[in-house]
């Protein structure tokens, strides 16, 4: 089972700000927080992801909280292209670790004009 | 630098035969993830292979099998077709950062 809970959809309106909420409250302290996201019928893409630090991209910025339980992915000025699947995901590093991605149902962000 | 590319895009078998999906990593990467993405859910864990050997294998029955080259491209095969393996099959590829890039996925439709 998916170690993250999601909201199932989001609107958001072109050029405003995106705040996806994902709250993972078992996560352990080798695990880093990861976001893909899925256009139709294509494969996830890779957003970013963190362990405890804020961490900012070009795509997005991902804000992570003090206890780690839950986080944020920020999509400062979205446009319709970013209308998507997005997956949140739980996985440790290091060795030992296989880093199999466990996807939930993420959230189903449309973006509108 | 191509990323990750698979083949065919799409496929059409009938019940019993048997598939081959191929799978091409990002450049500089070792390790090769298959998943499986059913109509209307995420992406579900099928195996993955690292140095030729199947490192992890997710909730599979063993129709479902692969190999790893030496180039570290990668093969799926899944044997007696179900309708139920009808999905969009897909190949992630990792290097030394332990991101998993996703290509664009073999959409396999059983009849």
């Amino acid at each position: 089972d998916a170690k993250t809970t999601q909201p199932p959809s989001m609107d958001c309106a072109e050029g405003r700000a995106a705040n996806l909420p994902c709250n993972h409250s078992t996560i352990s302290g080798n695990e880093y927080v990861y976001w893909y996201r899925q256009i139709h019928s294509q494969g996830p893409q890779y957003i970013i992801h963190g362990l405890k630090n804020n961490e900012t991209n070009e795509m997005a910025s991902l804000i992570i909280t003090e206890d780690r339980k839950s986080s944020t992915l920020i999509l400062p000025h979205a446009t319709l292209r970013d209308t998507a699947v997005y997956y949140c995901i739980v996985r440790a590093h290091g060795s030992g670790n296989t880093g199999k991605l466990i996807f939930g149902q993420g959230t189903t962000l449309q973006v509108k004009p | 630098d191509a990323g990750v590319t698979q083949s065919p895009t799409h496929l059409i078998k009938t019940r019993g035969q048997q598939v081959t999906l191929r799978c091409s990593p990002k450049s500089g990467h070792d390790t090769v993830s298959w998943y499986q993405q059913a109509l209307g859910q995420g992406p579900q864990f099928i195996f993955q292979y690292y140095e030729e050997e199947e490192r992890q294998r997710g909730n599979f029955p063993d129709r479902f099998s692969g190999h790893q080259f030496p180039n570290y491209s990668s093969e799926l095969n899944v044997n007696a077709l179900l309708l139920g393996d009808s999905a969009l099959y897909l190949c992630a590829s990792t290097g030394g950062e332990e991101t998993q890039y996703f290509g664009p996925g073999t959409r396999l439709l059983v009849l």
